[in-house]
């Protein structure tokens, strides 16, 4: 059983159109965090959300965290090739100090 | 300033050998984690470093075991390999300041068994 359940898994759309990406669990994080990874490499950081509620803005991309802090979403404005990629998020639990990653969600942006 | 770095980038070994991966975190971070992520299950974590000390750690059998050592690099060792343990194995480093620390990632080792 998936503790972080990402969705969709797969996703392919035209440069230009708006998407967005769901992280859903039933427990409470401290924090949540999206990554995007390339192939071959490592996940980088795209950015952390801590307060239920908040949301940050990264250019075209919008985060936002649950009021409970159980979910998130990663929306796209204008998609572009550019964006093509593996995005995680993953949650902390409170404590733990350890992050537990949803499956992914392999993007990809045709031109 | 660098990042986290890893050794090596590829390995090879057959069922039963050992492996021996490394990390360095980035400089001033106490705090290294070790994730697998095999072909389509996404990352799963496997120990947490911190202080030299280890603070927890995932649902992985004994043999996966690792240590930090006095300058925060880190060493995970996989004894008696077997061919699910091929993935690419991550490392990740923080500076330890709490559960909402966040954590930079290296480029990984690929380790395949045969």
């Amino acid at each position: 059983t998936q503790l972080l359940e990402q969705s969709p898994q797969f996703l392919s759309i035209q440069e230009g159109e708006n998407l967005t990406v769901y992280c859903n669990s039933s427990s409470v994080f401290s924090s949540l965090q999206w990554y995007r990874q390339e192939p071959g490499e490592g996940p980088v950081l795209l950015v952390t959300v801590v307060t239920g509620g908040e949301v940050k803005k990264l250019k075209r991309l919008t985060f936002q965290f649950g009021d409970a802090r159980k979910d998130s979403s990663l929306h796209i404005t204008a998609a572009q090739p550019g964006d093509t990629g593996l995005y995680l998020c993953a949650g902390a639990l409170g404590g733990a100090q350890k992050l537990v990653f949803g499956q992914g969600t392999r993007l990809t942006i045709n031109p | 300033e660098a990042g986290v770095t890893q050794s090596p980038t590829h390995l090879i070994k057959t069922r039963g050998q050992q492996a021996t991966l490394r990390c360095s975190p980035i400089s001033g971070h106490t705090s290294v984690y070790w994730y697998q992520q095999a072909l389509g299950l996404g990352l799963q974590f496997l120990l947490w470093y911190d202080e030299g000390e280890e603070r927890n750690r995932g649902n992985f059998p004994p043999r996966f075991s690792g240590r930090q050592f006095p300058n925060y690099s880190s060493e995970l060792n996989v004894n008696a390999l077997e061919l699910e343990d091929s993935a690419l194995y991550l490392c990740a480093s923080s500076s330890g300041q709490g559960a909402t620390d966040t954590q930079y990632f290296g480029p990984g080792t690929r380790l395949t068994v045969l």
